[in-house]
Order: structure tokens, then C-alpha cells, then sequence
């Protein structure tokens, strides 16, 4: 089975631009949950999106938006950045939602200047 | 609220000796605790789950709710554990997995 894969793995912007980032999730699996990973922060939870719904969020600005398309893929998508957008967004994929493995992909470098 | 604490950024242990990476979780309910490992120019992944109960490469963990821990342990530590570990909680289905801020592991030769 192909993993999960995010697409680019590596973006610059320019501050006030927006970007869309994109991630493949395992086939048959119906969950993608999206994390923003920094040095300072670690691993923060941005939102999960099940059979195109999103179920959970967390506490991030209305700038970062998410969706899930009917064959399970995500994109999620940052508008107005800012130079502490800049991150490294982990996509994971699992088969169903809450309480089970998850599996991550390589993750999108993200680097505003 | 779910939170999960991991007090050491930084363990540094010889190859051999015993290691402990400390996990302390803060949830209402009934948690599902799990750990996840990145090792170097790879992926993060699920090392183990305090479900399964299984040991992996070594690994143990303990679900302690009294103390509200779930400590990862190795009884003899080698230079492949090096690696980043995070432990990460969930709270009853359809709850989202929430991480700590990850211990560095560095084995010395």
C-alpha cells in the first residue's frame, strides 16, 4: 500500500500570500487529521477532516482552513501568512476517527519570507 | 481538556543502560495513550499503544491513571533508539490525537 504523501514538500511565500498544501491519505482510509510541527511548539493539532466533515479543530486563527474531497484526499489551505506560519505541516491518515494509528506523511516545509 | 506533558526535551543515556522517557497526560475520561517515534530523516510513526500492551523493539509502556503516566521504558538502550518520541493521547472516539512536546533520545556509544 502507498503511505500517505503531501504535496510540495517544500514551499516559499511571501508574507500576505496564501497556499493550499495537499495530502494523498493511505487508500480506505476516511480520516486526515493536519498538524502544524515547529521547534517551540512541537506538534499542534490544526484540524480533522472524516468523510469530507470536519470533526475536530483546533486553536488556530480562521486564516487555516481545511477540506476533505470525496475520494479522501485534503488540502488545507493558509491565507494572509506570516513569517510564524512558517513550519513544517504534517499530514495523517487513519481508517476511521479518534482512538486509532495514525499514519503521517513527510510533511510540506513551509517558509514565509 | 486533553494535555500531555513530556518534562525532558533533551535525554542523553549510554548504549546499554536502562532508559525512561516520561509521559504525563491530564484528560476527564478514559485515554488512549500511544507513542510515536521519528527517527532521523523519516516519517513519524506509531512505535506502540497502551492497547496492544505489546513491547517493541524493546519498548514497554505502562498505563498508570492514578498517576495519570505512561511512561516508555527500555531495559537496555541501543544506538538505533536515538530518535525524537512523542507521546500523544485520545480521548474516546472521534476525538482528536493530541501530542506532547517530544523528548530528543540521544544513545551514546
Amino acid at each position: 500500500k502507498a503511505g500517505v504523501t503531501q504535496t510540495p514538500r517544500y514551499l516559499i511565500k511571501t508574507r500576505g500570500q496564501q497556499v493550499t498544501l495537499s495530502c494523498s491519505p493511505i487508500s480506505g482510509h476516511r480520516s486526515v487529521s493536519w498538524y502544524q510541527q515547529t521547534p517551540g511548539q512541537g506538534l499542534q493539532f490544526l484540524f480533522e477532516y472524516f468523510s469530507e466533515t470536519q470533526r475536530n479543530k483546533g486553536n488556530f486563527p480562521g486564516r487555516f482552513s481545511g477540506r476533505q474531497f470525496s475520494n479522501s484526499r485534503s488540502e488545507m489551505n493558509v491565507s494572509t501568512l506570516e513569517l510564524g506560519d512558517s513550519a513544517l505541516y504534517l499530514c495523517a491518515s487513519s481508517p476511521q476517527t479518534g482512538g486509532t494509528e495514525a499514519f503521517f506523511g513527510q510533511g510540506t516545509r513551509l517558509t514565509v519570507v | 481538556a486533553q494535555r500531555v506533558t513530556q518534562p525532558e526535551k533533551l535525554l542523553s543515556v549510554f548504549k546499554g543502560a536502562p532508559v525512561e522517557l516520561k509521559c504525563n497526560y491530564s484528560y476527564s475520561g478514559s485515554p488512549e495513550l500511544f507513542w510515536y517515534v521519528q527517527y532521523s530523516r523519516q516519517r513519524l510513526q506509531l512505535l506502540l499503544r497502551h492497547i496492544s500492551r505489546e513491547s517493541i523493539k524493546g519498548f514497554t509502556a505502562d498505563l498508570n491513571k492514578g498517576e495519570t503516566s505512561f511512561h516508555l521504558k527500555k531495559p537496555f538502550a541501543q544506538e538505533e533508539d536515538s530518535a525524537m518520541y512523542y507521546c500523544a493521547l485520545s480521548g474516546s472516539r472521534a476525538q482528536k490525537l493530541v501530542f506532547g512536546q517530544g523528548t530528543r533520545l540521544t544513545i551514546n556509544p
